[in-house]
């Protein structure tokens, strides 16, 4: 089974500084894809980002971008010149890239609580 | 384009009661699911469905019922709630089941559920 590990509880961040959320996974399928999902306080999910494991390079969504590092099963979310709006509760979440419905099963990990400061 | 919507927001049960979450999406998504999200623990796949007639268990069904008559309509139910019950649930939906840039999830504003 996958797993989705995301060991930052917490993070806290000023305005317009750079935040990294980190996220680790456990998969054996070579095909699969990551996501980053934002969860504010008004509790709705909202797709960040998403990434296809078969390419190389890293998605990038305005001020969003993620490190993903296949070989070491990693997938970080950075966040550029943050801003208030962005405090939030986010999840990484894996779903594998088969074509017998888990594709869109979602594996969650915790959560990462995003504070920014003035 | 009303999305996917669910209803109660709120519900309030005492245990061994039983009832509905509605989940309805105007999409034409094939893919319809239910997730339950508690503190520390992110959100776990209860069942899904792959299309209409067509359910499946996910990682935490124990308790919960489903069917999906129509492509539209996921209902979830509660047969006999219990205080392990208590969380917040989102149903959500995809175009296809099929991995690619049409699987994106799209989420429901969730339910907040309370068993007493």
């Amino acid at each position: 089974a996958q797993t989705v590990t995301q060991s930052q509880p917490e993070m806290s961040v000023q305005e317009a500084e750079t935040v990294t959320l980190s996220c680790t996974y456990d998969t054996s399928e070579s095909d699969y894809y990551l996501f980053w999902y934002k969860q504010p306080p008004s509790r709705q999910m909202i797709l960040v980002i998403r990434q296809e494991a078969y390419k190389q390079q890293n998605a990038t969504e305005n001020r969003f971008s993620v490190n993903f590092q296949k070989a070491a099963k990693s997938f970080s979310l950075k966040i550029s010149d943050s801003q208030l709006g962005d405090a939030a509760m986010y999840f990484c979440a894996y779903s594998g890239g088969g074509i017998t419905g888990t594709a869109s099963k979602l594996t969650f990990g915790t959560g990462t609580r995003l504070q920014v400061t003035l | 384009n009303a999305g996917v919507t669910q209803t109660p927001k709120f519900q309030v049960l005492k245990t061994g009661q039983s009832m509905t979450l509605q989940c309805a999406q105007d999409m034409n998504h094939e893919y319809m699911s239910w997730y339950r999200q508690d503190p520390g623990m992110g959100l776990r796949l209860i069942h899904y469905s792959v299309g209409a007639g067509i359910t499946d268990q996910g990682e935490v069904p124990n308790g919960y019922n489903v069917s999906r008559s129509t492509t539209e309509d996921f209902p979830l139910r509660l047969l006999s709630a219990a205080p392990s019950q208590t969380s917040v649930y989102f149903c959500a939906s995809s175009y296809t089941i099929l991995a690619g840039l049409y699987n994106e999830q799209f989420f429901g504003p969730g339910t907040r559920l309370t068993v007493l």
